[in-house]
């Protein structure tokens, strides 16, 4: 099934220590975007991507970042992981050209700052 | 902007009652408008969605009626069972751009 894929599903990581999530699509949507999702609470838009244009939210924190190194793949670097950075963080896609479409979620991955 | 507004939860039924989430949201245009689910310790995924006015959305018993009239999306279920237990969101996609506007979602407990 064409399907949006996260790994890994747990990360585990020290406060400080750098960490990446991955996302991969096989849609072969134009459109990807990244959230961070607390507390059952809706999920908060990080950045996207329209094709190779990257934007990003006014108010998302400077040591996240964001790479997308072909149509498929989409990663999330945290720089410098506070523990308030704990949370499930979700990968989603599109296609940018059709407004009535949805998005696409993977099943995320949830991660603990130690 | 566009803004969502979801009853807040947890709303708590036994088995086989009726169900009713109410989401009334503000934008400007023609919105398509979502129904997604979250289940415990999962992504969100998309239950339903309607594109025009007096458009209905279904899936797996869900409905859910676009009412330009009254703004609202109303997500319901005859008869609900314990595997609904999750959080649902509504949201909108306005046809100016390519972002989600989520309502702060709804958490559903059925109980046997």
């Amino acid at each position: 099934d064409a399907m949006v894929i996260q790994n890994p599903r747990y990360q585990v990581t020290q406060f400080g220590k750098p960490v990446t999530l991955s996302c991969s699509q096989t849609l072969n949507h134009n459109v990807m975007y990244w959230y961070q999702q607390k507390s059952s609470q809706a999920p908060k838009l990080l950045f996207h991507y329209y094709d190779k244009d990257f934007n990003n939210e006014a108010d998302t924190p400077d040591n996240f970042q964001s790479r997308r190194p072909n149509t498929s793949f989409c990663f999330l670097d945290i720089r410098s992981p506070g523990l308030g950075d704990t949370a499930m963080y979700l990968c989603a896609t599109t296609t940018g050209s059709r407004t009535n479409q949805p998005q696409h979620f993977g099943d995320g991955t949830r991660l603990s700052i130690l | 902007g566009d803004s969502v507004t979801q009853m807040e939860g947890p709303v708590t039924l036994s088995e086989e009652a009726f169900l009713t989430i109410n989401c009334t949201y503000t934008a400007t245009g023609y919105p398509s408008l979502f129904w997604y689910v979250q289940y415990p310790g999962e992504g969100l995924q998309l239950l339903l969605k309607a594109t025009k006015a007096d458009d209905k959305g279904s899936n797996k018993g869900f409905e859910a009626t676009y009412r330009k009239e009254t703004t609202s999306f109303h997500l319901e279920k005859g008869s609900v069972q314990v595997s609904d237990s999750a959080v649902y969101f509504c949201a909108l996609r306005n046809n100016a751009g390519n972002m989600l506007t989520f309502g702060g979602g709804t958490r559903l407990m059925v109980k046997p």
